[in-house]
């Protein structure tokens, strides 16, 4: 069995440029998650995607924005990159909506500058 | 919204003893509990659950305890093992396994 897998494990942007970070989801899981990890922090609920389509939102604006392809994989985008959105980026796999954990994949770690 | 405290921030314990980590959570709607263990430079794994209709759940030397009433719940590690330090996080949700309100994490130290 896969695990999730995330790419790139490290990036570093620089503030007002746009990223995109990738996701492919464990084996059998249909829908993706993304959260966001601040340094010391817990994780923060970004969007789920279900059926390539987006699936609740937590309190994060507009310029981030997500994918999920027919494969169930998964992009991030985010836009006009601010210092404070230097985080661990992390995805998580789980099948169906509220029918099964959540399993998270080892992150993205973006520093913006 | 759900908001979701976790104590202590950090714990130190000798090899052998037990720990607890403790956490409450303020939406009654919430019926979802899990457990998180991260170690450096890796996600979140998942330890063990725990669903609103069931008060408490066991896996080896890990458990976990529920008061719905007092909204909170609690997690016991017994006979701790260095391989057992990490940061554990406490989450909740309305849904299982969806859009989870984390703790802000326990270091826990385990002294050989």
């Amino acid at each position: 069995e896969t695990g999730v897998t995330q790419s790139p494990t490290h990036l570093i942007k620089t503030r007002g440029q746009q990223v995109t970070l990738r996701c492919s989801s464990q084996s059998g899981h249909n829908t993706v998650s993304w959260y966001q990890q601040a340094l010391g922090q817990g994780p923060q609920f970004i969007f789920q995607y279900y059926r390539e389509e987006e699936n609740g939102r937590g309190n994060f604006p507009p310029r981030f924005s997500g994918l999920q392809f027919p494969n169930y994989s998964s992009e991030l985008n985010v836009n006009a990159l601010e210092l404070d959105d230097s985080a661990l980026y992390l995805c998580a796999s789980s099948l169906g909506t509220g029918n099964s954990p959540l399993h998270f994949g080892n992150g993205t770690r973006l520093t913006v500058t | 919204g759900e908001n979701v405290e976790q104590h202590p921030s950090t714990l130190s314990v000798q090899e052998g003893d037990s720990a607890v980590i403790k956490c409450t959570y303020s939406d009654s709607a919430s019926n979802y509990f899990p457990w998180y263990k991260q170690e450096l430079g890796k996600g979140p794994q998942l330890i063990i659950d725990i669903r609103s209709n069931v008060g408490e759940k066991k896996d080896q030397r890990i458990a976990v305890t529920l008061n719905k009433t007092a909204k909170h719940f609690s997690l016991h590690i017994t006979e701790t093992q260095p391989e057992d330090s990490a940061v554990y996080f406490c989450a909740a949700s309305k849904e299982y396994g969806n859009k989870l309100v984390f703790g802000a994490g326990t270091i826990l130290r385990v002294k050989s």
